[in-house]
């Protein structure tokens, strides 16, 4: 059973720029979530999808866009990208009619925003 | 306003022994909650969940206290193990709201010295 991974390993961009992170979920899960962990803090939710639909969205402006495709996997968009952007971005996936609580997390993102 | 409070940043533990994490939460409507343990470069790792409607669950040298009154609850690991020695994250959810989304706490980094 492959878990969840997620490209690229690090990246760094320039404020104002435009990045696209990508996840694949773990086989049989059809519900992705999107975390942001910035130094020293826990992860914050940013959203999740189901169903290629957004359901549900944490205090994070609309720069910050995703997708999910019919294969669950999943895309996180952040446009005009700003110095406080620099952190983890985690991917987790799960299964609705599971618990759905319990998700699972790919090894992360690390962007750094300059 | 941190809705979960892990309010020890750092626990140093010999080995054999027991190591209690804790972890606090104001909002009275969370009804599932988890642990979560991370290795550096790693995503978080699911270690153990318990329901609002238990006080206690076990998986062998893991076990989580759930005291609903106080709004607290504490991660036992017994004995302790160099191997635990990671950062630890206590995650609540609520049913109902949706988007199964997990808030999580600042996190405990756990040291097991051999």
């Amino acid at each position: 059973e492959t878990g969840v991974t997620q490209s690229p390993t690090h990246l760094i961009k320039t404020r104002g720029q435009q990045v696209t992170l990508r996840c694949s979920s773990q086989s049989g899960h059809n519900t992705v979530s999107w975390y942001q962990q910035a130094l020293g803090q826990g992860p914050q939710f940013i959203f999740q999808y189901y169903r290629e639909e957004e359901n549900g969205r944490g205090n994070f402006p609309p720069r910050f866009s995703g997708l999910q495709f019919p294969n669950y996997s999943s895309e996180l968009n952040v446009n005009a990208l700003e110095l406080d952007d620099s952190a983890l971005y985690l991917c987790a996936s799960s299964r609705r009619e599971a618990i759905p609580y319990e998700q699972y997390f790919g090894p992360g993102t690390r962007l750094t925003v300059t | 306003d941190q809705q979960v409070k892990q309010n020890s940043p750092s626990l140093s533990v010999q080995e054999g022994r027991i190591s209690i994490l804790n972890c606090d939460y104001t909002n009275s409507m969370f009804d599932y909650f988890l642990w979560y343990k991370k290795y550096p470069a790693e995503g978080p790792t699911f270690l153990i969940s318990i329901s609002s409607i238990k006080d206690k669950n076990e998986d062998g040298r893991f076990t989580v206290f759930l005291n609903k009154s106080a709004k607290h609850l504490s991660l036992h690991i017994v004995p302790s193990q160099p191997g635990d020695s990671a950062v630890y994250f206590c995650a609540a959810s609520r049913s109902g709201a949706g988007s199964y989304q997990l808030t999580f706490g600042k996190g405990t980094k756990l040291s097991v010295i051999p």
